[in-house]
């Protein structure tokens, strides 16, 4: 079965710094695709960014980049100059060919000013 | 972009009585839907696949005759909790896959607090 491991329950950061956070999974699976949500207080689960794992290149959006490490099954997230409103809980998240997502358990990120 | 509602935003119920939760895709046509359930500081769990015309597929451990999940058209399905108690309360989210938008595109909807008192 595929899991999908968060190790970092909470991760702070000062405004402007840089910030990476952890995510590794395990699947059997060759073709499949990871995630990054960011679940603010409103509870509204928003798309940061995507990886297809058959693609070699990191993906990156703006201050919001991927360390994907398909040999390791390790995705990480790094953003970059950190700003206030990127304060909330980041989910890993795993998806093949059912279309089922699994989350990560999450990682609550603190911004500091 | 593509967008998914859910009505009520929040609901409370007293326990025994049943609550029924819509998720609708607004802009596109969704042929499977998914239900998720995310306790006070926890994941989202998945419950079941919903897809347009039959049976839902429900996750190990859920109870499908508690939670029923019909999707009768390609812009709605419904999660209704029966005979609701206090430990069903939990925030509860939908997302509805858009076969049109690409192999990966799923939007979530904004979810849905229930409290049972």
């Amino acid at each position: 079965a595929q899991t999908v491991t968060q190790s970092q329950p909470e991760m702070s950061v000062q405004e402007a710094e840089t910030v990476t956070l952890s995510c590794t999974y395990d699947t059997s699976e060759s073709d499949y695709y990871l995630f990054w949500y960011k679940q603010p207080p409103s509870r509204q689960m928003i798309l940061v960014i995507r990886q297809e794992a058959y693609k070699q290149q990191n993906a990156t959006e703006n201050r919001f980049s991927v360390n994907f490490q398909k040999a390791a099954k390790s995705f990480s997230l790094k953003i970059s100059d950190s700003q206030l409103g990127d304060a909330a809980m980041y989910f890993c998240a795993y998806r093949a060919g059912t279309y089922k997502y699994i989350f990560g358990t999450g990682t609550r990120l603190k911004v500091l000013a | 972009g593509a967008v998914v509602s859910q009505h009520p935003s929040w609901v409370i119920c007293k326990s025994g009585t049943s609550v029924k939760i819509e998720c609708r895709s607004l802009d596109f046509q969704a042929t499977t839907m998914f239900w998720y359930r995310q306790f006070p500081k926890q994941s989202l769990m998945l419950m079941a696949t919903s897809n347009e015309g039959s049976k839902a597929t429900y996750e190990q451990g859920v109870e499908k005759d508690k939670f029923l999940i019909n999707h009768a058209s390609l812009t709605l399905s419904t999660l209704t909790v029966t005979s609701a108690h206090p430990e069903d309360s939990s925030f509860y989210i939908c997302s509805a896959r858009d076969p049109a938008a690409g192999a990966y595109e799923q939007y979530f909807g904004p979810g849905t607090r229930l409290t049972v008192t």
